[in-house]
């Protein structure tokens, strides 16, 4: 099955600094990569996605940019704001398993003032 | 639009008793799911319907854990008996069910306490 790695788990950022997160992604059949934002206490939320035929989407404030051949993705987010502050995971679906979504561990990111 | 929606929202139990949860997906959404989110984790895929049928349930500890999707829309998800490492968040999950590559509407999710 499809094994998604994410890191940092962790990432402390100052406000208005860029941050980002990387994931790699196993199953060579997967052509769909998105990211959920989950705030303390909450559901997680899409907040950006990308399909394999472009290698960049860009969404105000966040991009996530996809590599293939290497099998990696990446989430990017400029001119951070306290309210950034929060647990990202990363997916990819599982061919092995009806295309759900497997998620990485997690990253939460702290944006401090 | 309505969104996907869970009961309870939380459950606190025994270990070695029961519990249900439910959830009742966006109307017109045929694909459901069920994951379980341990604290500092992310979800893990427990089981995923098409409509009333099971696509994937190779996660789903069978020998405690069962689900159902009799009528095709709401689906409820028991543990028995519950075990102290089920004390996790289980969050349902629904999409269209058109493609491969949808946006998953996530529920509030039911926080389990095993104690």
């Amino acid at each position: 099955g499809e094994n998604v790695e994410q890191h940092p788990s962790t990432l402390s950022v100052q406000e208005g600094d860029s941050a980002v997160i990387k994931c790699t992604y196993s199953d060579s059949a997967s052509n769909y990569f998105p990211w959920y934002k989950q705030e303390l206490g909450k559901r997680p939320q899409l907040i950006i996605d990308i399909r394999s035929n472009v290698g960049e989407k860009k969404d105000q404030r966040i991009a996530v940019t996809l590599n293939k051949t290497a099998k990696h993705f990446s989430l990017h987010i400029t001119e951070t704001q306290p309210e950034d502050s929060a647990v990202y995971f990363c997916a990819a679906p599982d061919s092995n398993s009806g295309y759900a979504l497997n998620f990485g561990k997690g990253t939460s990111l702290l944006v401090t003032p | 639009e309505a969104g996907v929606a869970q009961s309870p929202r939380y459950k606190i139990i025994e270990k070695r008793q029961s519990v249900a949860f439910w959830c009742n997906p966006i109307s017109g959404h045929a694909t459901l799911y069920w994951y379980q989110q341990i604290l500092g984790q992310g979800p893990k895929l427990l089981i995923q319907f098409q409509n009333n049928g099971v696509v994937d349930d190779s996660q789903l500890p069978k020998d405690r854990f069962s689900a159902e999707r009799l009528k095709g829309v709401d689906s409820t998800l028991k543990i028995q008996p519950a075990k102290l490492e089920d004390s996790a968040v289980y969050l349902c999950a629904s999409s269209l069910g058109g493609t491969r590559n949808e946006k998953l509407f996530f529920g509030s999710g039911t926080q389990l306490s095993v104690l």
